[in-house]
């Protein structure tokens, strides 16, 4: 049973280009959560994809946008890119019971470097 | 005020010894607290869940206080392999329509020498 997958695992951009990074969850899961984790610092929630519509943001600007395909997987976009943005990019998809009490799983990230 | 708060470290012990990480938490309507292991350029993985009685899972012993929106982990007996960074982590479900998130601390770092 794959868990999740993300795509790339690096990547070199330069200033002011666009990114786009790829996210299948794990099979059974039906939402997407995508993290920012900068060096020494805890993951920041971004966004979160569940049938196929943004559901809830964290605090981040317009220029982080995302998608929801059918098969449930994801992109993360990220616009006018900034050396800030520089960061590991964790997605985690999970399944919904009734109960609330959601099973994250982890992809192992997308490094991104913004020169 | 950040939503979790930790205790930064880092923490640099012995092996055998005993050693305990603090967390706080901000949204009294938080339902649900884990502790995650992240090593180095890797994700992050569930240790623990934390519950309210606390629980125990080999040298990993968990506690929570919702009065006091605090949660500990206790690990005894380090090992050198325990060596990494441990993330207080929230789970604000409020039931309902409403989506849950998990909201991470900063992350403690562990080092375990010989």
């Amino acid at each position: 049973d794959a868990g999740v997958t993300q795509s790339p695992t690096h990547l070199i951009k330069t200033r002011g280009q666009q990114v786009t990074l790829r996210c299948s969850p794990k099979s059974g899961h039906d939402t997407v959560s995508w993290y920012q984790q900068a060096l020494g610092q805890g993951p920041q929630f971004i966004f979160q994809y569940y049938e196929e519509e943004e559901r809830q943001r964290g605090n981040f600007p317009d220029r982080f946008s995302g998608h929801q395909f059918p098969n449930y997987s994801s992109e993360l976009n990220v616009n006018a890119l900034l050396l800030g943005d520089s960061a590991l990019y964790l997605c985690a998809s999970s399944f919904q019971p009734a109960d609330g009490n959601y099973g994250y799983t982890f992809g192992s990230g997308t490094r991104l470097t913004v020169v | 005020r950040k939503e979790v708060e930790q205790d930064p470290g880092p923490f640099n012990v012995p092996e055998g010894a005993t050693v305990a990480f603090n967390c706080t938490y901000s949204n009294s309507a938080s339902q649900s607290f884990f502790w995650y292991r992240q090593d180095c350029r890797k994700e992050p993985k569930l240790l623990m869940s934390v519950y309210s009685s606390g629980n125990e899972d080999g040298r990993f012993t968990a506690q929570l206080n919702r009065a006091s929106q605090y949660i500990s982990l206790l690990i005894r007996d380090s090992k050198l392999s325990d060596s990494a960074t441990y993330l207080c982590v929230v789970n604000n479900y409020a039931g309902g329509t409403s989506y849950g998130k998990l909201t991470f601390g900063q992350g403690t770092i562990l080092t375990v020498h010989p």
